[in-house]
């Protein structure tokens, strides 16, 4: 079965203390690891998607990592508009008829204290 | 560009009552998904749709639930009847998907959080 775990559950950091997430997940076949950012109340709002082990994407003060087993998201020098929950999901089927479904975690939820 | 509206926002209702939940998806997206968000379980698929026709079902919980897309800006999700342990934010969300290409991108609306009492 598709798994995908989060940790921390949570995490608080001071304005500009530096930190990663982490992701590992166990699926058959990744065909595609996906970060998404998640404000109270709203729906997720994509992030990045990694493909294959190796692979790095980076956006402002975020940046994406991926092996064989796990991604990091790496948060630099957060600011308070930060602060979120982010959420990791794979994709372990590939077809446009197929399964498309993405498995999430259950999420970090990151706090920035100025 | 509008994203995915979804409606109602909020919905309170008492056990046994049928629920219907509703979703325009972005202009354009062939493909759409139906979740659920709970504290306990997280993110969870209960359905999607291809070009309007159900792909993957097998995460809708039980016989209470359905889901339609009656043609390609408008889907339904009902429950009926409502227990209070499907109080939930149910997400609808949409993409694109062209040929063999999977671009990842799933766009979520801003969820319909529901009240079972």
């Amino acid at each position: 079965e598709d798994q995908v775990t989060q940790s921390p559950e949570a995490l608080r950091l001071q304005e500009g203390e530096s930190s990663s997430l982490n992701c590992s997940y166990t699926v058959s076949g990744l065909r595609g690891l996906f970060w998404y950012r998640q404000d109270p109340g709203k729906g997720p709002e994509f992030l990045f998607t990694l493909y294959s082990a190796g692979e790095e994407k980076e956006k402002e003060r975020l940046k994406a990592t991926l092996t064989k087993k796990e991604s990091f998201l790496h948060i630099t020098a957060p600011k308070p508009e930060d602060s979120a929950t982010y959420l990791c999901a794979v994709q372990a089927r590939w077809g446009l008829q197929g399964a498309q479904k993405l498995v999430f975690g259950q999420g970090t939820r990151l706090t920035i204290n100025p | 560009d509008a994203g995915v509206i979804q409606s109602p926002r909020h919905e309170v209702t008492e056990m046994g009552q049928e629920v219907t939940l509703r979703c325009k998806p972005i202009s354009g997206h062939n493909s759409l998904f139906w979740y659920r968000q709970t504290m306990m379980r997280g993110l969870e698929l209960l359905i999607y749709f291809n070009n309007n026709v159900p792909i993957d079902d097998s995460g809708m919980p039980e016989d209470r639930f359905s889901a339609k897309m009656p043609n390609a800006s408008f889907s339904t999700l009902k429950i009926q009847p409502s227990e209070p342990r499907d109080s939930a934010v149910y997400f609808c969300a949409s993409k694109r998907v062209q040929g063999s290409t999977y671009t990842g991108e799933l766009f979520f609306g801003e969820g319909s959080r529901l009240t079972v009492l």
